[in-house]
């Protein structure tokens, strides 16, 4: 089945960017999401970019997509406390008419003050 | 955007009880939810998927008797945790898909915390 990995942690300085990356396994994702996870609450979808686009920006959020090496990562630029959470990214495919995401293991981000 | 709610947020309960966990969605209908099961420090589980009007689709692994999905209306899903034991003890997070000019987009509820002493 589908497989979405993602490393479990990052440390990052208040004001870097902070890259988070992702492997998928699933060359039929037809999109593909990032959501964010505050602590006990539920998912915020973040962005996410179609998988015929190689890059999505949304204000502080680049979203790259290497569809070649099924690798899709989140760039937060000046990173800031509140950026703190769990990150996750899913793909999807829809083109069979499955509507289930798949997530990865989500990237536990921490901000260095 | 379109928003989700899940009641109780938090439940604790003895063991051998059944708990129901409600979604919500408020502002749109939702043909098909999905409930997800997130243990600490993991990613989340599809449980399975919740039609209007017809049976659940429950993934590979998910026992139907024990988790009951109904699914009576475009705005409310509920699951039921029947005959609870502590290895139940998980975050349980349920999605509605909203369908708007083609374009489809899952939205999440905030989570229900069960802890089954």
């Amino acid at each position: 089945g589908e497989d979405v990995e993602q490393s479990l942690f990052l440390s990052v300085r208040e004001g870097d960017s902070s890259v988070i990356n992702c492997t998928y396994t699933d060359s039929s994702s037809t999109y593909l999401y990032w959501y964010k996870q505050e602590p006990g609450a539920g998912l915020q979808l973040l962005t996410y970019i179609f998988s015929n686009m190689d890059m999505k920006q949304d204000q502080r959020l680049t979203v790259l997509l290497n569809k070649k090496d099924k690798h899709l990562s989140l760039r937060i630029a000046d990173t800031q406390t509140g950026d703190s959470a769990i990150y996750f990214c899913a793909e999807i495919d829809r083109g069979f008419g499955n509507e289930k995401l798949t997530f990865g293991t989500g990237t536990r981000l921490t901000i260095i003050p | 955007g379109a928003v989700v709610s899940q009641h109780p947020s938090w439940v604790i309960c003895k063991s051998g009880t059944s708990v129901k966990i409600e979604c919500r969605s408020l502002d749109f209908q939702a043909t098909t939810m999905f409930w997800y099961r997130q243990f600490p420090k993991q990613s989340l589980m599809l449980m399975a998927t919740s039609n209007e009007g017809s049976k659940a689709t429950y993934e590979q692994g998910v026992e139907k008797d024990k988790f009951l999905i109904n699914h009576a209306s475009l705005t409310l899903s509920t699951l039921t945790v029947t005959s609870a034991h502590p290895e139940d003890s998980s975050f349980y997070i349920c999605s509605a898909e909203e369908v708007a000019g083609g374009n489809y987009e899952q939205f999440f509820g905030p989570g229900t915390r069960l802890t089954v002493l």
